[in-house]
């Protein structure tokens, strides 16, 4: 069965430094791969999606991530941390290819130390 | 602003009671999704409808049904309420279902 895991449930980082959240995932197929954004009392924001092509992705507010196949990664990476980045993390698999339904990790809080 | 509005913000109610959540998709989106996130389950797929018609079934409990009307608006009843359904439910909506899932900013149900 297709699942996503977030091995970071809490990080700390100082503000202007970079930042990588980890993500591995499970899945049969190629994947379509996602990375989501909640800060508090928000919906999930999209920050990126992995379709095919290009392993490194840019998404929105200066982030990218690296899908790698060998690894079953997909790592989410923002070279300089703003205070406002701060928020919970979500990455996400394609649970079929016959529905558009995500299947989430349990989320990566990030913290940023002024 | 994804497009996608849920109603109401918050519900506070009672064990045993019944309550209705509303959710509009984004303009053209025929696709609408329910998600449950507690602190204990994370963010768990409920159940997906495509253009009126069920698409995908995921954790969803007996005591809770949905279903997309005509209009592509879409309410999640749950009933028979119990202290742990308390949660935050999402609604997201996309054009087809191979396209990014966008999300409401979801209804905090409080079962007291």
């Amino acid at each position: 069965a297709q699942s996503v895991t977030q091995p970071d449930i809490h990080i700390t980082v100082s503000e202007g430094a970079s930042l990588e959240l980890r993500c591995n995932y499970s899945y049969g197929a190629t994947p379509y791969l996602f990375w989501y954004v909640q800060s508090p009392g928000q919906g999930l924001q999209l920050l990126l999606k992995y379709f095919s092509g290009d392993t490194l992705v840019q998404g929105i507010k200066g982030f990218e991530a690296e899908f790698k196949r060998s690894q079953s990664s997909f790592n989410l990476r923002k070279p300089s941390v703003h205070w406002s980045d701060a928020a919970e993390y979500f990455c996400a698999v394609h649970g079929s290819s016959n529905t558009g339904k995500l299947i989430f990790g349990q989320g990566t809080t990030l913290q940023v130390k002024p | 602003d994804s497009g996608v509005t849920q109603t109401p913000k918050h519900l506070i109610t009672a064990t045993g009671q019944r309550v209705t959540l509303r959710c509009s998709p984004r303009s053209g989106d025929l696709s609408v999704y329910w998600y449950q996130q507690s602190l204990d389950q994370g963010l768990q797929f409920l159940i997906q409808y495509y253009n009126g018609e069920e698409r995908a079934k995921g954790n969803i409990l007996e005591r809770f049904s949905a279903q997309q009307f005509p209009d592509l608006h879409s309410e999640l009843n749950l009933s028979s309420l119990e202290l742990g359904d308390s949660a935050l439910y999402f609604c997201a909506s996309s054009v087809e279902v191979d396209s990014p899932l966008h999300f409401g900013n979801g209804t905090r149900l409080t079962v007291t």
